[in-house]
């Protein structure tokens, strides 16, 4: 099955710093990346995904890119906020065999003034 | 907007107990997933079901069943619960169908389950 890595666990930047997320998976066949957000005390949520057939994908100051063939993929905020301190997930599917992702083991991203 | 509820924030059970933790969707979503948080973990799948009356085991199955009688709701069910099943435990949904969107997971707010 599909085997995730996230790195780093735990990640501390000044604000206005820029935050980079890697992970890395196992099955090549995977096509579909998502990254969700779980603020403290709070469900996950998606902010961004990207799908096997494009390199890199922008949502105003947080992008995410793909390099198919080393099998990793990576979440980069910029200008980073008070706000973006949260737990940040990524994972993987093979879409065309349903629907189940497996997730990173997460990083706890810590904004400081 | 989607909406997953799960039947309790918090509970505490005691070793041994038989425990139901319920999940509800409201958006006709085909697919439904029961995960547990533990910190540095992750989100663990425990169980899925693409369809009513349908259930695959996920990644941590042992200790832990499943129900879906009917489509908007899915059971997470521990015969007898153990103190290595206090954790946080995560409802989600999603489409199902073969559309565009259709991977995105909606979670529920969790439910903080502690075995004494």
């Amino acid at each position: 099955g599909e085997n995730v890595e996230q790195h780093p666990s735990t990640l501390s930047v000044q604000e206005g710093d820029s935050a980079v997320i890697k992970c890395t998976y196992s099955d090549s066949a995977s096509n579909y990346f998502p990254w969700y957000k779980q603020e403290l005390g709070k469900r996950p949520q998606l902010i961004i995904d990207i799908r096997s057939n494009v390199g890199e994908k922008k949502d105003q100051r947080i992008a995410v890119t793909l390099n198919k063939t080393a099998k990793h993929f990576s979440l980069h905020i910029t200008e980073t906020q008070p706000e973006d301190s949260a737990v940040y997930f990524c994972a993987a599917i093979y879409t065309g065999g349903g629907n189940k992702l497996t997730f990173g083991t997460g990083t706890q991203l810590k904004v400081e003034l | 907007d989607v909406k997953v509820t799960q039947s309790s924030r918090y509970l505490v059970k005691r070793t041994g107990e038989k425990v139901f933790l319920e999940c509800v969707q409201d958006m006709d979503h085909e697919n439904m997933f029961w995960y547990r948080q533990d910190p540095g973990l992750g989100l663990r799948l425990i169980y899925f079901s693409y369809d009513v009356k349908m259930k695959e085991k996920g990644d941590i199955p042992e200790g832990y069943s499943v129900s879906r009688e009917k489509k908007e709701r899915f059971s997470l069910i521990l015969e007898s619960a153990s103190t290595n099943q206090t954790s946080m435990y995560l409802c989600a949904s999603s489409l199902g169908r073969q559309v565009l969107g259709a991977e995105t997971q909606y979670f529920g707010p969790g439910t903080r389950l502690l075995v004494l």
